[in-house]
């Protein structure tokens, strides 16, 4: 089965200093990876997405996202932190196993806190 | 248009009611989602259609109710709703239900249902 785990339930930086956010993967599979981004009360929005292209993926408001498959890893990472960046940020991996295909695997979210 | 429309923003329903969430796209995606999601926690899949049939039901009970009148129209149709099942319901698309590993969703900004 395939799946993805945020190493940080929480992520603390002050405003203009640089963000990362981890995630691991695990899949038999090459993966598709996304990282969604979730304001307080609002939807999901795509970030950025990894389909086995260019392993440095670069997304939306200053984003980006490195796949690293010796590390299993899919950290994201911003040079410079905004106020507006407050959010849940989860890292996903789309299902290719017979029981998971077309799904969307959900990590447990962590939420990223800017001080000002 | 890029975007997922749902409505109502919030609801507030009593345990005898029987209410609807809708949920509307015009991007042509096949493929569209119900989510569950509680405070502080990923969200959970419930129905997928795909190509206006119900392709994964995740086991939920049948209290909920979904539908697909068309390509673009997705709803829930609740009814006896207990006060655990108070949460964000999140609508989402895709290009087709396999292309989910290429392409992620689209998700809407959800419906904050309150039962009471």
């Amino acid at each position: 089965a395939q799946s993805v785990t945020q190493l940080d339930s929480h992520v603390s930086v002050s405003e203009g200093t640089p963000v990362l956010l981890r995630c691991n993967y695990s899949s038999s599979y090459s993966p598709s990876l996304f990282w969604y981004v979730q304001h307080p009360n609002k939807g999901l929005q795509l970030l950025l997405k990894y389909t086995s292209a260019a392993t440095l993926v670069k997304g939306i408001n200053g984003f980006e996202a490195e796949f690293k498959k010796s590390e299993t890893s899919f950290h994201l990472t911003k040079p410079s932190a905004h106020m507006s960046d407050a959010a849940e940020y989860f890292c996903v991996v789309s299902g290719r196993t017979y029981n998971q295909g077309g799904k969307l695997i959900f990590g447990q979210g962590t939420e990223l806190s800017v001080k000002p | 248009d890029t975007e997922v429309t749902q409505t109502p923003k919030h609801l507030v329903m009593g345990m005898t009611n029987k209410k609807s969430l809708k949920c509307e796209q015009h991007m042509g995606h096949r493929a569209m989602y119900w989510y569950k999601q509680k405070a502080k926690k990923p969200p959970e899949l419930m129905f997928v259609y795909s190509y206006e049939k119900l392709s994964i039901n995740e086991s939920v009970p049948s209290r909920f109710s979904p539908e697909c009148p068309n390509s673009s129209l997705l709803n829930l149709h609740l009814h006896a709703l207990q006060p655990e099942d108070s949460a964000l319901y999140l609508c989402a698309s895709s290009q087709g239900h396999g292309q989910a590993s290429n392409y992620g969703y689209t998700f809407g900004s959800g419906t904050r249902l309150t039962v009471v």
